[in-house]
């Protein structure tokens, strides 16, 4: 894939690990976003990063540390996560500046909370 | 309170008729809605935006309405064929500081074309 990555695709961790999550987007967008996805629930809009600034913090849980280090990568930092945070984590970019307000999502991490 | 709602958990056609998907929303004022598709295990992909002043968008076989004073969003997809069997997600776009948005998600019909 060439449009947005994530690695890795899956991921078990236990409850005391600590892991991250990564993402690139190719795109040249200015924004990128966090969003979770539990089994029969919709999409949850975790975090957005507009120039490597958050712009928005969705009440997630401090366990949860999101990085922008650029425009272009975005990281989500786990540690001391519970079983309930087990889902797909989805990470999306788009110009948020434009008249195109489509955002383009990458592949996900299944994540796994043992 | 805000919700969005999806009609049914899943939608069950035969390939060649017409798709119709329902999107309902409360307590929301929406500049733009969109519509993603997500095949399992993977990230939803964009399909079609439509804004508050239009009333009716197109794209080959897709066709979007948005009837802002009803608070509905109807999608089509005409002549369906089973490679069209998938989950179709509404959104409602929201903007937020700065000049970005942020995407309001339903959860989404999971659509089963048969041959």
């Amino acid at each position: 894939e060439t449009g947005v990555t994530q690695t890795p695709r899956h991921l078990v961790m236990g409850m005391t690990n600590k892991k991250s999550l990564k993402c690139e987007q190719h795109l040249g967008h200015n924004a990128m976003y966090w969003y979770k996805q539990s089994a029969k629930k919709p999409l949850e809009l975790m975090f957005v990063y507009s120039l490597e600034e958050r712009v928005e913090n969705n009440s997630v849980p401090s366990r949860f540390s999101p990085e922008c280090p650029n425009s272009s990568h975005l990281f989500l930092h786990l540690h001391t996560l519970q079983p309930e945070d087990s889902a797909l984590y989805l990470c999306a970019s788009s110009q948020g500046d434009s008249d195109n307000y489509e955002q383009y999502f990458g592949p996900g991490t299944r994540l796994t909370v043992t | 309170s805000q919700k969005i709602e999806q009609n049914s958990e899943a939608l069950n056609i035969q390939e060649g008729k017409t798709a119709t998907l329902t999107c309902n929303y409360t307590n929301y004022s929406p500049a733009y809605l969109q519509w993603y598709r997500q095949d399992p295990g993977r990230g939803p992909v964009f399909l079609l935006l439509i804004r508050e002043n239009e009333k009716e968008k197109r794209k080959e076989r897709l066709k979007v309405t948005f009837d802002t004073t009803l608070k509905q969003s109807l999608f089509h997809i005409t002549a369906s064929q089973p490679a069209d069997s998938a989950t179709y997600l509404c959104a409602l776009d929201i903007p937020i500081s700065g000049g970005y948005n942020k995407l309001i998600f339903g959860a989404g019909t999971r659509l089963a074309v048969h041959p």
